[in-house]
């Protein structure tokens, strides 16, 4: 929804760094969010990001770049509990509306 | 603490029949949002609120009415269920200065 895009599914060892993508329409652009859910759970949140460059919360980090309506998330030292959907969502004023999210798969 | 709560849990609705989707929260949040998730489709957005007593429309509204009569609550309702309302709803609550979202457990809703 509202030009949100990311990857769809993604598969990756155990062990290994994984970057998500997630691009979105710069009109009226707040911030920058990222969630984690798990199948059968709420979303539970990740990161917010309002200003370019990367910040970094123990294994999970997330970078923004205003300019190019460009997000990821990377995730390093990947565990099996990280399999689950990482949904993006971009702030316009109050309104946060989402993508369609990118399911995650991580394999021995 | 309870976070962000939703009631009822489940519930099955039979096409027209109406209901009402309770969310609190006791965080003192401002803003609040109602979202309803379908395979395939994501998190879509049906309202939302900025404060106590101001609602606004979402990417999906139609079929939905909403109201914020106190801070803590938010209230969404459906006045003729239809099967295509079938879904899980998550209620979500932010604290306008952090930005940081919390969502309540989520409502399944199945209308026959």
């Amino acid at each position: 929804g509202q030009n949100i895009d990311q990857p769809t599914e993604m598969t990756a060892t155990e062990g290994a760094i994984v970057q998500i993508n997630c691009t979105y329409q710069t009109s009226g652009f707040n911030g920058l969010f990222w969630y984690q859910q798990h199948a059968g759970e709420a979303p539970t949140f990740l990161s917010y990001n309002v200003l370019d460059g990367l910040e970094e919360k123990g294994r999970f980090s997330s970078f923004l770049s205003r300019s190019k309506g460009y997000s990821y998330l990377l995730l390093k030292e990947l565990q099996m509990k990280d399999s689950a959907s990482y949904l993006c969502a971009a702030a316009r004023y109050q309104k946060v509306t989402f993508g369609t999210g990118t399911k995650l798969q991580v394999i021995p | 603490n309870a976070g962000v709560t939703q009631t009822p849990k489940f519930r099955v609705l039979k096409t027209g029949q109406s209901m009402t989707l309770l969310c609190a929260q006791d965080m003192n949040h401002e803003y609040m949002y109602w979202y309803r998730q379908d395979p395939g489709m994501g998190l879509r957005l049906i309202h939302y609120s900025v404060g106590e007593g101001t609602t606004a429309k979402g990417e999906v509204p139609d079929g939905y009415n909403v109201s914020r009569l106190k801070k803590q609550n938010f209230l969404l309702g459906l006045e003729s269920a239809a099967p295509s309302q079938t879904s899980v709803y998550f209620c979500a609550s932010i604290q306008g200065a952090s930005y940081e979202q919390y969502f309540g457990p989520g409502t399944r809703l199945t209308v026959t």
